[in-house]
């Protein structure tokens, strides 16, 4: 079945930097993009960015433009998210998503704690 | 930036039809989705494209938009339809959008 499945939660210092793996199966994974999608504890969905897994070229939402960046893995159908200069307030629960533009994100990740705390 | 508004929250008894808004400049020219998250959870996109729904998506759940909104109505609503709920669009200068969420509760 088509699923993507993130890698495990993570607890980081002020400053530092975490990556987030998304590895996709049960579809071909250069056919769709991938969104990055976070959710702040009781908070609502904040859209990060974008890639093509087709050719690599990236959105990013300019909030975090010049500490985000996204890249994927064609050989292991993997996604990765890396954010750097992390800070209290970028503790969240970090989603990846299916994205096919128009047609919404249709397949979801389990989601990857991301805890920022000194 | 382009925003999107939807109420906090919307309530509605068991059988009953609840409609969430989500208010944006001229998002009657846009595609609105919607998606459907419980605790805990990942979101679930339940409506694409304003009213078109995924394989396995109940016909209870439809999709509108036309001029400043876009609406999600859920017709006899069930304990199971309880969850917060998100609009999301693509802008030409914001690219992916979602609202502020709406948290549908079942009384």
């Amino acid at each position: 079945q088509v699923q993507l499945v993130q890698s495990g939660a993570e607890v980081k210092k002020p400053g530092a930097s975490v990556r987030v793996s998304c590895k996709a199966s049960g579809y071909t994974f250069t056919s769709y993009g991938i969104s990055w999608v976070r959710q702040a504890p009781g908070q609502g969905l904040e859209w990060m960015g974008w890639i093509s897994a087709y050719n690599g070229y990236t959105n990013y939402a300019q909030k975090f433009q010049g500490r985000l960046t996204m890249t994927t893995d064609t050989s292991t159908s993997t996604a990765h998210m890396e954010l750097r200069s992390l800070r209290s307030d970028d503790t969240a629960v970090y989603y990846c998503a299916r994205d096919e533009e128009g047609y919404g994100m249709d397949v979801w990740g389990q989601g990857t704690t991301v805890t920022v705390s000194s | 930036s382009y925003v999107l508004t939807q109420p906090p929250s919307v309530s509605v008894a068991p059988g009953k039809t609840a409609r969430i808004t989500c208010g944006g400049n001229n998002i009657g020219s846009k595609s609105v989705h919607w998606y459907q998250q419980k605790p805990g959870q990942a979101p679930v996109l339940v409506i694409y494209y304003d009213s078109d729904r995924p394989s396995g998506i109940p016909e209870r759940i439809s999709g509108s938009n036309s001029g400043k909104t876009a609406t999600l109505t859920i017709s006899r609503v069930e304990a199971g339809d309880e969850a917060d709920y998100y609009c999301q669009v693509w802008d030409s200068s914001s690219d992916r959008v979602f609202g502020g969420g709406t948290k549908l509760t079942v009384l």
